[in-house]
């Protein structure tokens, strides 16, 4: 089966960097996505990567190692606006085509 | 607008009754599937489809059924529902499911089944 595991809850002030890690158990691993979610909202992308490295877009950044089988979500210049759930979601080969796997999500709450 | 809808945005119904969700997305998208999302357990996806008439079972799929005779249309039903089933649900679609492909998610519909 495939597994993920990631914080249930980080917080820190405007301003500040934080990081969300995300490992992960997945045989066939293919890649490692990122979606946020606001309170009410429905999930949106973030975020992909299937080779080892960092991705940057803006202020968040993507990070991943597969022989650690370990990402993370780095988020820069913290807004309130970024108070939100993130979750990391394994792509893996399943009978031929990619199938997507989602963790429990990652609550980040920003304060003043 | 690129955009996934779904109908109805929330639901109140009894044990029992057959229920319908439906999913329409206006990107042609081939490939369409259905999230449950409850508390502390992530989103977990109860079906998908590669395409039309092809559909095959997620991690959550017992107590639903689905159906993909139209590329845009991918509804969700439920046969009989139980309080169990009592959740938030998110349709989604990409072109191709791939993790790469931005998966585009519709506004989720809140069920409670009594």
């Amino acid at each position: 089966g495939q597994s993920l595991e990631q914080p249930s809850e980080v917080t820190a002030v405007e301003g500040a960097i934080v990081q969300i890690n995300c490992t992960y158990q997945t045989s066939g691993f293919y890649g490692l996505s990122w979606y946020q979610q606001h309170d009410g909202g429905a999930p949106t992308f973030l975020s992909y990567n299937g080779l080892d490295g960092l991705e940057e877009t803006g202020r968040f950044s993507s990070f991943l190692s597969r022989s650690d089988s370990y990402g993370y979500l780095l988020l820069q210049e913290l807004q309130m606006k970024d108070s939100a759930s993130y979750f990391c979601a394994v792509s893996y080969m399943n009978t031929g085509f990619q199938k997507l796997v989602f963790g429990t999500g990652t609550r980040l709450l920003v304060s003043p | 607008e690129a955009q996934v809808t779904q109908n109805p945005r929330y639901l109140i119904t009894v044990t029992g009754k057959k229920l319908t969700v439906t999913c329409s997305q206006n990107m042609n998208h081939e490939y369409m599937s259905w999230y449950r999302q409850d508390p502390g357990l992530g989103l977990r996806q109860i079906y998908y489809s590669m395409n039309v008439e092809v559909t095959d079972k997620g991690d959550v799929p017992e107590g639903y059924k689905v159906s993909r005779k139209e590329k845009r249309n991918f509804p969700l039903i439920l046969e009989s529902p139980s309080p169990n089933q009592t959740s938030l649900y998110f349709c989604a679609s990409s072109f191709t499911g791939a993790g790469a492909d931005t998966q585009y998610f519709g506004p989720g519909t809140r069920l409670t089944v009594l």
